[in-house]
C-alpha cells in the first residue's frame, strides 16, 4: 500500500471555525491533490500541487486554501467553515513515470459542519 | 476544458453476467485510469492505461486512444465487485504540470 494518510479521518465542527485537514505522504510524489465527494457530483478538484510551494486552483476552491511547505504534507483549510462544506475530502497523489502516472488516494477526511 | 463521460451511471446485474462501463473523454490524455471505490470505502486504482488492453482477474480495460474512449469490463460478476467505479484521466496542463479529472462514476450492483 501507498504511504498516504489523512488527518484528522473525521470532525464535526461549528460554522464559522477554521478547520485544516493534512495530507502526508512518504512516496516522494511531486503531485497532491484535494478532492470533494459529494453525492451526484463524484470527486471535484479543490485545488492541487505539483511541488513545493507550487499550488493552483480546482473546479471548487472558493472558501478553501492549501499550503505545501515541505514534499510530504499538503493542507487543506477551511477558513471559516459553513454548512455547504460537509463533505468526505480525499486527498491524492500522483507521479509520473516513461511508462505512464500513477495515482493513490488517502482514506478520506469526513467533515460535518454544524 | 477536459470532460470525462461515464455510463451508465448506475447499473444493476445479477450474479454471472458480464459487465461493460464505458468512459469518453474530451482531449488528448497521456493515461487513463480506472478506480474503485466499495461503499464506505476508500478509493483504489484498478488499472493505469495509455494504450491497449489491461487483464487482472476477472476485471479487462481497454482503451481507443483515437476515439477517446475506454471500457472496463468485468466477466463473471458477483456481488463483491459491488462498488463504485470511477474513470480519471490525466493530462498535461499547458503549464506544464499534471491535472487529473474525473468522471462522476457508475454505481455497480451485483446481486446473488
Amino acid at each position: 500500500d501507498a504511504g498516504i494518510t489523512q488527518s484528522p479521518r473525521h470532525k464535526v465542527t461549528e460554522t464559522g471555525t477554521p478547520v485544516t485537514l493534512r495530507c502526508h505522504q512518504t512516496e516522494n510524489h511531486r503531485y497532491m491533490y484535494w478532492y470533494r465527494q459529494d453525492p451526484g457530483h463524484g470527486l471535484r478538484l479543490i485545488h492541487y500541487s505539483y511541488g513545493v510551494k507550487d499550488t493552483d486552483k480546482g473546479e471548487v476552491s472558493d472558501g478553501y486554501s492549501v499550503s505545501r511547505s515541505k514534499t510530504e504534507d499538503f493542507l487543506l483549510t477551511l477558513e471559516s467553515a459553513t454548512s455547504s462544506q460537509t463533505s468526505v475530502y480525499f486527498c491524492a497523489i500522483s507521479e509520473f513515470y516513461v511508462s505512464g502516472n500513477t495515482i493513490y488516494f488517502g482514506e478520506g477526511s469526513w467533515l460535518t459542519v454544524v | 476544458k477536459n470532460e470525462v463521460e461515464q455510463s451508465p451511471q448506475n447499473l444493476t446485474a445479477q450474479e454471472g453476467e458480464f459487465i461493460t462501463i464505458n468512459c469518453s473523454y474530451s482531449v488528448g490524455i497521456s493515461a487513463l485510469h480506472w478506480l474503485q471505490q466499495h461503499p464506505g470505502g476508500g478509493i483504489v486504482s484498478l488499472f493505469m492505461l495509455s494504450s491497449g488492453k489491461k487483464k487482472h482477474g476477472r476485471l479487462i480495460a481497454t482503451i481507443n486512444i483515437q476515439e477517446k474512449h475506454s471500457s472496463l469490463h468485468i466477466t463473471a460478476s458477483h456481488p463483491r465487485d459491488s462498488a463504485v467505479y470511477i474513470c480519471a484521466v490525466s493530462f498535461i496542463t499547458q503549464g506544464g504540470s499534471e491535472k487529473l479529472v474525473f468522471g462522476k462514476g457508475t454505481k455497480l450492483t451485483v446481486n446473488p
